[in-house]
């Protein structure tokens, strides 16, 4: 498969502490971006790092990304209850004959108990 | 400005039988994707269409097809159901004829069961 593998499936969390979920892909990428759902709906894009960007911040989540490894880290910080959801990382990548594909990592699903 | 709306939120259909899924992208969006989301598969990559024109396809069979309208409303079609069909159908539009290079925006999904 040319999913990404996020680690780990399930995070549960205190309110206040930080949460860390990573993503790991397979192919070379143009860009990672991390997404989130709550409870089976539609996805609400976070952030999108480009493959020359070592690290970007947007409010409370910090992205990381390490090209050479092929994954990359979010960061929530002081997590509040309403983050509850599931998080996505999805790779747009340049695949043979058949174009741009963009593929989803597998998830992980971050509760933070109030 | 009103976000990307999916219909009909749920519906289900007996094996053999076709759906049509419709998406209305945000207003002057041009570009609209596709994406199938099921516990055993997770989220996967359907179709993308720009200003009428199928931009990319994921790698699922040809009984899964789609279309764009001049307004850039999209349908997509999946014919002879089955079981293994029953997903969460999601879509996303952009402003970019470029939609994962930048943002998209989802829509809340068809919840599609079938039986």
């Amino acid at each position: 498969s040319q999913q990404g593998e996020e680690d780990p499936q399930a995070l549960s969390i205190q309110e206040g502490e930080n949460a860390t979920m990573n993503c790991s892909y397979k192919t070379s990428i143009n860009n990672l971006q991390w997404y989130r759902q709550n409870s089976g709906r539609g996805l609400v894009h976070l952030i999108l790092i480009r493959s020359n960007e070592r690290e970007k911040h947007s409010g409370r989540l910090r992205v990381t990304l390490d090209t050479s490894k092929k994954s990359s880290s979010l960061l929530i910080t002081a997590s509040r209850a309403a983050d509850t959801a599931s998080y996505f990382c999805a790779t747009d990548a340049e695949v043979g004959r058949t174009g741009n594909q963009f593929y989803f990592g597998t998830g992980t699903s971050l509760t933070v108990i109030p | 400005k009103a976000g990307v709306t999916q219909t009909p939120r749920y519906l289900i259909k007996t094996r053999g039988q076709q759906v049509t899924l419709s998406c209305s992208p945000i207003s002057g969006h041009r570009s609209v994707s596709w994406y199938q989301q099921t516990p055993g598969q997770g989220l996967q990559f359907l179709f993308e269409y720009f200003s009428e024109t199928q931009r990319n396809k994921g790698n699922f069979p040809g009984r899964f097809s789609g279309r764009q309208f001049s307004n850039s409303r999209s349908e997509m079609n999946v014919s002879t159901l089955e079981l293994g069909d029953s997903a969460l159908y999601l879509c996303a539009s952009s402003w970019t004829d470029r939609p994962r290079v930048y943002e998209q925006y989802f829509g809340p999904g068809t919840r599609l069961t079938v039986t």
